[in-house]
Order: structure tokens, then C-alpha cells, then sequence
């Protein structure tokens, strides 16, 4: 059973329309981050949240924002994607810091 | 960064022994993972090394040293299927604890 589950698998958006991706987890994990991976690249962090406590990398541009309603759910919300935003991202959950996180299958971002 | 450093693409044979190494950064050293990533796929957790030493898991080892920041994954008895991406990522105290990914190394597995 899937524990940490991304929608949608596929997302394709227009240049400039904001878009959502979400993802969900059944392990009560505290730790909740998404990454953004590029073709051959590693996955790079955006953000994670601790619990309620929001962290947002450095160099995360502006353009994307995050939320956490409870324990179970988080969005990324891309405001205004481009076409270098074009890439799939990535959800992860930990029970705590310096632990193994767990993957969801990723939203593949298109932007035309 | 994390300054995780690992070869971008190895080649073995099927039937063969392949060892993936990676170097890191020691300065707050909390944790080194590897994880597999099929292409498109999402990364799955394969080890981790938080002392010195080997860790055996069937076909995979993983080892760490963390006086010289680096690690190695082991795969044996090499199958297709292990053809795929394989990432070293640490965990870091000057980092929140997050893990930190390095590039890959895309391996490519031959009969």
C-alpha cells in the first residue's frame, strides 16, 4: 500500500497559471519536504516543514510556496510557473531529522 | 552545498561486482544515506551509515568512514534490473538535519 502519495502522477500547465501539487501520507510522519528534480540532476530541497514549522531553503525562489493544513497533508503551490519550472517533483516523509525519508512517485510538471 | 561528489556513470557487467563511491562533507556530519532511482521513478531507500563500518543487505553493503568523508555502496552479483540511478545523500547538522542529495551515479548494467 502506498504510504506517501502524490497527485496528480502528471500535471501540465500554462505558462503563468498558478498550479498546485499535493501530496499525502498514512505514516504520521513529522518531517514533510518536497524537492524538485531536473532531468539527470539530483533532487534538490525547496522545504520541509517540523510538524507545524515551515523551513524554506536559501535559494527557494519566491515563486513557490508551501502548505501544511495537519499532519497528513502538503501543498506546493507553484504561483506563477515558468518554463525552467518544467520538472518533477518530489514528496518525502521522516519520522524526525537525520532519518530515512520515504518517497512518493512524484508529479511530473509540464509547462507550455 | 553539501559537496557530495560521486561519479556521474559507471558501466559492469551482469554477474559482476560494482562498487559506487562517495566523498562528503565532514564538518556536521549526521547520517549517510544511499537510495536507488529507476528512471522516472521516485528514489527508494537502500542503506544507511551512521558509524564506521560495513553494512550488509543481501546483494548490497554499504560502507562509511567518517574520519576521511566517504562511503561506498557495494552491489553483488550485478542483475539488469539494477541498472538505475543510485544517490548518495547526507544528513547534516549545518543543514537543519535535511538530507542533502549528490548528482548520482547512473548505472548501467550490460549482459
Amino acid at each position: 500500500d502506498a504510504m506517501v502519495i502524490q497527485n496528480p502522477r502528471y500535471q501540465v500547465t500554462q505558462f503563468g497559471k498558478p498550479v498546485t501539487l499535493s501530496c499525502s501520507q498514512t505514516l504520521n510522519h513529522n518531517v514533510m519536504y518536497w524537492y524538485q528534480q531536473k532531468s539527470s540532476q539530483a533532487p534538490k530541497l525547496l522545504f520541509h516543514y517540523y510538524d507545524k514549522d515551515f523551513n524554506n531553503e536559501a535559494d527557494t525562489p519566491d515563486n513557490f510556496q508551501s502548505r501544511r493544513p495537519n499532519t497528513s497533508f502538503c501543498f506546493l503551490d507553484i504561483r506563477s510557473p515558468g518554463l525552467g519550472d518544467a520538472a518533477m517533483y518530489l514528496c518525502a516523509t521522516s519520522g524526525g531529522t537525520a532519518t530515512e525519508a520515504f518517497f512518493g512517485q512524484g508529479t511530473r510538471l509540464t509547462v507550455v | 552545498g553539501q559537496n557530495i561528489d560521486q561519479p556521474t556513470e559507471m558501466t559492469a557487467t551482469e554477474g559482476a561486482i560494482v562498487q559506487i563511491n562517495c566523498t562528503y562533507q565532514t564538518s556536521g556530519f549526521n547520517g549517510l544515506f544511499w537510495y536507488q532511482q529507476h528512471a522516472g521513478e521516485a528514489p527508494t531507500f537502500l542503506s544507511y551509515n551512521v558509524l564506521d563500518g560495513l553494512e550488509e543487505k543481501g546483494r548490497f553493503s554499504s560502507f562509511l568512514s567518517r574520519s576521511k568523508g566517504y562511503s561506498y555502496l557495494l552491489l553483488k552479483e550485478l542483475q539488469m534490473k539494477d541498472s538505475a540511478s543510485y544517490l548518495c545523500a547526507q544528513s547534516n547538522n549545518n543543514a537543519g538535519n535535511m538530507l542533502t542529495f549528490g548528482g548520482g551515479t547512473r548505472l548501467m548494467v550490460k549482459p
